[in-house]
């Protein structure tokens, strides 16, 4: 079945660490997306990129690293820098650079927590 | 800066019942206004909204857009325990490739 596979789906840290959330589509989407999810601020877009081996920073891309070295991956690493790393990770993929359609395909989502 | 704000933020009403649910916008170069229903982790589509004044419909869920007061409702008629959910709405920016999303409304229906 085509879809976006996220993992993992919880992930627990020591403060300081990095860590590398994936992502993964099998839909032959171009374009995909990073959001982060906080109670009560909805998404809040973090890198996206339209092409391989290009990507662009959203609204909250501090503390936050990207690469897109295959159509099919579009990994997430949540440095040491990121202060509040805490948060619902989602990923997402559109068919191209427009957003004609209106349909974001979203993973499951990782859930990471920081102690 | 870019907005949309949802209201409310948090709704609680019994199965049966009609609700409204609303979303303002505040964007440069305003293209399309999307509606997203969260119930566990991956949001799914439910409306994307372009021209002022035309309802979408889908089942109970029914939407529309107001492009000169800037804002969208979503209605849910008839409500069922299976709407809970949270619902989410995003205004598409002309030529960006990118969505601004609202806080969310989380709807909890009670039996």
């Amino acid at each position: 079945d085509g879809g976006i596979t996220q993992s993992p789906k919880y992930l627990f840290r020591k403060e300081g660490q990095n860590v590398t959330l994936s992502c993964e589509q099998n839909l032959n989407h171009d374009a995909m997306y990073w959001y982060r999810q906080d109670p009560g601020q909805g998404l809040r877009l973090i890198y996206y990129s339209q092409i391989v081996n290009d990507f662009q920073k959203g609204d909250i891309a501090e503390g936050y690293s990207v690469s897109r070295e295959k159509k099919e991956s579009f990994p997430l690493t949540v440095t040491s820098a990121q202060k509040n790393p805490t948060a619902f990770y989602l990923c997402a993929s559109s068919l191209g650079i427009n957003i004609v359609t209106g349909e974001l395909f979203f993973g499951e989502g990782s859930r990471l927590t920081v102690l | 800066e870019d907005k949309v704000v949802q209201s409310p933020l948090s709704l609680v009403v019994h199965e049966g019942d009609t609700v409204t649910l609303n979303c303002s916008y505040e964007v440069t170069n305003f293209r399309s206004l999307l509606w997203y229903k969260q119930e566990k982790k991956a949001p799914t589509f439910l409306f994307m909204l372009t021209s002022s004044g035309i309802e979408k419909k889908s089942g109970r869920l029914s939407s529309i857009l107001d492009k000169k007061e800037l804002f969208s409702i979503l209605n849910i008629t008839a409500t069922q325990t299976g709407d809970s959910a949270i619902y989410l709405c995003a205004a598409i920016i002309q030529g960006a490739q990118k969505l601004v999303f609202g806080q969310g409304t989380r709807l909890t229906i009670n039996p």
